[in-house]
């Protein structure tokens, strides 16, 4: 079985601050690492996507999130964030024989203060 | 744009009385998946279709059913909505099953029921 745990369920940060959003996942099997952004009233989207090669991974709106397989994680930073970043984010994990099912973690809601 | 498309955005529906909720998508993709997605929780996933093939979580209650008439809609039946129903549901696709592809998200329909 698969698992993940973010470990903030709420991050408050002023604009152009820095931010890390923690990650933890447990596997048995070699996995795939995604983390999706969620606005209000809106459905999940793809932010960016860990599957095979380097273990930085960068979106286009200035995330990035690095696979550690030795500590089991998969934090997300960005390192000056706007106030449009406020939204709930949600790190997820597939591998082995879970065809593709997302395990989800419970979500950080990131806020940014001006 | 190749996408997902939830219709409605918000539903109210009364205590006892079905509902159908509905997605379409134009991304060509063999699986379409629901999840039920409480406030402040992460998405769970109720079932999934492979092209025709369905696949119910094992704790998905009776009340929901499914129907994939075609490759580009899938309908989500809850025949006797409680109050406990309320929530929002998302519909995802994705290319395939193997772990490595990503879901792509509609935005969603928030069920009320009165």
């Amino acid at each position: 079985a698969q698992s993940v745990t973010q470990l903030d369920s709420q991050v408050p940060v002023f604009e152009e601050a820095p931010v890390e959003l923690r990650c933890n996942y447990s596997s048995s099997v070699s996995v795939y690492l995604f983390w999706y952004v969620q606005y209000p009233n809106q459905g999940l989207q793809l932010l960016l996507k860990y599957l095979s090669g380097s273990t930085l991974v960068e979106s286009i709106n200035g995330f990035e999130a690095e696979f550690n397989k030795s500590q089991t994680s998969f934090h997300l930073r960005k390192p000056s964030v706007h106030i449009s970043d406020t939204a709930e984010y949600f790190c997820a994990v597939t591998g082995g024989t879970s065809y593709g099912k997302l395990t989800f973690g419970q979500g950080t809601i990131l806020t940014v203060h001006p | 744009d190749a996408m997902v498309i939830q219709n409605p955005r918000y539903q109210v529906t009364q205590f006892g009385k079905p509902v159908t909720l509905s997605c379409s998508q134009t991304l060509n993709h063999n699986v379409m998946y629901w999840y039920q997605q409480k406030s402040s929780q992460a998405p769970k996933l109720l079932f999934h279709y492979y092209d025709k093939d369905f696949n119910n979580e094992a704790d998905t209650p009776d009340n929901f059913q499914s129907r994939r008439p075609n490759t580009s809609f899938c309908f989500l039946d809850i025949r006797s909505p409680g109050l406990g129903d309320a929530a929002m549901y998302l519909c995802a696709t994705s290319r395939g099953t193997i772990s490595n592809q990503p879901q792509h998200f509609g935005d969603g329909t928030r069920l009320s029921i009165l």
